[in-house]
């Protein structure tokens, strides 16, 4: 079965300073892992996506995400914070549910980020 | 703005009523998604048609149903509702229903139930 852990539920950074939101995910087959941005009182939006092409990706806004399958890890970096940044950050797989299955999404509890000025 | 669009935007209604959340994906997107969100629970995946058929669930109550007609709008029925079913309701839509496709989120139906 498939889960999702950000590591932090918030993270503060200043303005100019580098943002790093961690993701730990658990996948039976080969998942698809994604970032989504929320700002207050929005909707979702993607920042970027791993679909077993290339490891390192990159998003809208500067944002970036390495795959690496031996740590299970998808973390998110952005070098240089601003304040427009300031949101709420969710990590997700999707994967299959068996051989035969459907494929489930799921949502990491996301993770707060407060941008200083 | 995602292109997915969801009605009402805020619906408020009393323990044990029924109440209907629609939602109208992006032009030409097959699959639509239902989410629940609220502070104790997170972001749940609740079910996910395409082409008006259903191609996962996930968390969803058996008070809970929903459907895609063959427009392709979505239809979430919530009935019997509890004070704990007061969340927001996202729906997203994607062009295949595939596990790589990008889900576009609608703005969300805030649901509160007093």
């Amino acid at each position: 079965a498939q889960s999702v852990t950000q590591l932090d539920s918030h993270v503060s950074v200043s303005e100019g300073t580098p943002v790093l939101l961690r993701c730990n995910y658990s996948s039976s087959y080969s998942p698809s892992l994604f970032w989504y941005v929320q700002h207050p009182n929005k909707g979702l939006q993607l920042l970027l996506k791993y679909t077993s092409a290339a490891t390192l990706v990159k998003g809208i806004n500067g944002f970036e995400a390495e795959f690496k399958k031996s740590e299970t890890s998808f973390h998110l970096t952005k070098p240089s914070a601003h304040m427009s940044d300031a949101a709420e950050y969710f990590c997700v797989v999707s994967d299959r549910e068996g051989l035969v299955g459907g494929f489930k999404t799921i949502f990491g509890a996301g993770t707060r980020l407060f941008v200083k000025a | 703005d995602s292109g997915v669009t969801q009605t009402p935007k805020h619906l408020i209604t009393a323990t044990g009523q029924r109440v209907t959340l629609r939602c109208s994906p992006r032009s030409g997107d097959l699959s639509v998604y239902w989410y629940q969100q609220s502070l104790d629970q997170g972001l749940q995946f609740l079910i996910q048609y395409y082409n008006g058929e259903e191609r996962a669930k996930g968390n969803i109550l058996e008070r809970f149903s929903a459907q895609q007609f063959p427009d392709l709008h979505s239809e979430l029925n919530l009935s019997s509702l509890e004070l704990g079913d007061s969340a927001l309701y996202f729906c997203a839509s994607s062009p295949s229903g595939g596990s790589t496709d990008t889900q576009y989120f609608g703005p969300g139906t805030r649901l509160t139930v007093l």
